[in-house]
């Protein structure tokens, strides 16, 4: 059965802290996982990871590929009170999404 | 966790015709249920809310008589495209809750989409 699991589901951290989301994945055919941030209306895309080991950056925010280990993190340094939302990651086939469930970040001044 | 299905995953369908798209919730009841377009790198774009058994809500700029939302019961919606046009071709996403509308952090379950390309 595909899926995408993350962890942790939810955190609390403090401003300044530095916090790192899982998502792993279990697809046929994977392409691409996407990280999103979900905060009022619709997710609000982060990053697209195709190739493994390869880091993007964003300011604060960085995310890696393991396609061995069939995983990425997304870590937010330095986090602020604005980076409070649901993080989202999702696996693309190229014909379906398959979405986590998020991890529901929430910075506390 | 719970499952929310789409169908169909793929369609192609030839310009001026209507396709109908389904967002089933599996094993819950969704009082609410969310209708996203994907765009290739980009966010999702949010169409509609429809909550069981009353009138979608649409977006600014999104055409309600070209969008057509039913959600008749508490484990299906349905999208149904009216005289679909090339530029319409897109992947779309619907996600259900079992909380009313009102947005928060609530819980919301993902379908896996469905790729329409309009000829």
């Amino acid at each position: 059965e595909d899926k995408v699991v993350q962890s942790p589901l939810s955190l609390v951290v403090h401003e300044g802290d530095t916090v790192t989301l899982n998502c792993s994945y279990e697809v046929t055919n994977f392409r691409s996982l996407l990280w999103y941030k979900q905060e009022k209306k619709a997710p609000t895309f982060l990053f697209m990871l195709t190739s493994s080991g390869i880091e993007k950056k964003s300011g604060r925010l960085s995310s890696i590929l393991d396609k061995k280990e069939l995983s990425s993190i997304l870590n937010i340094t330095a986090t602020q009170t604005g980076d409070s939302a649901i993080y989202l990651c999702a696996a693309d086939t190229g014909n379906q999404f398959y979405f986590g469930t998020g991890t529901s970040l929430t910075v506390i001044p | 966790g719970a499952v929310v299905s789409q169908h169909p995953s793929r369609v192609i369908c030839k310009s001026g015709t209507s396709v109908k798209i389904e967002c089933r919730s599996l094993d819950f009841q969704a009082t609410t249920m969310f209708w996203y377009r994907q765009f290739p790198k980009q966010s999702l774009m949010l169409m509609a809310t429809s909550n069981e058994g009353s009138k979608a809500t649409y977006e600014q700029g999104v055409e309600k008589d070209k969008f057509l939302i039913n959600h008749a019961s508490l484990t299906l919606s349905t999208l149904t495209v009216t005289s679909a046009h090339p530029e319409d071709s897109s992947f779309y996403i619907c996600s259900a809750r079992d909380q009313p509308s009102g947005f928060s952090y609530n819980e919301q379950f993902f379908g896996p989409g469905t790729r329409l390309t309009v000829l």
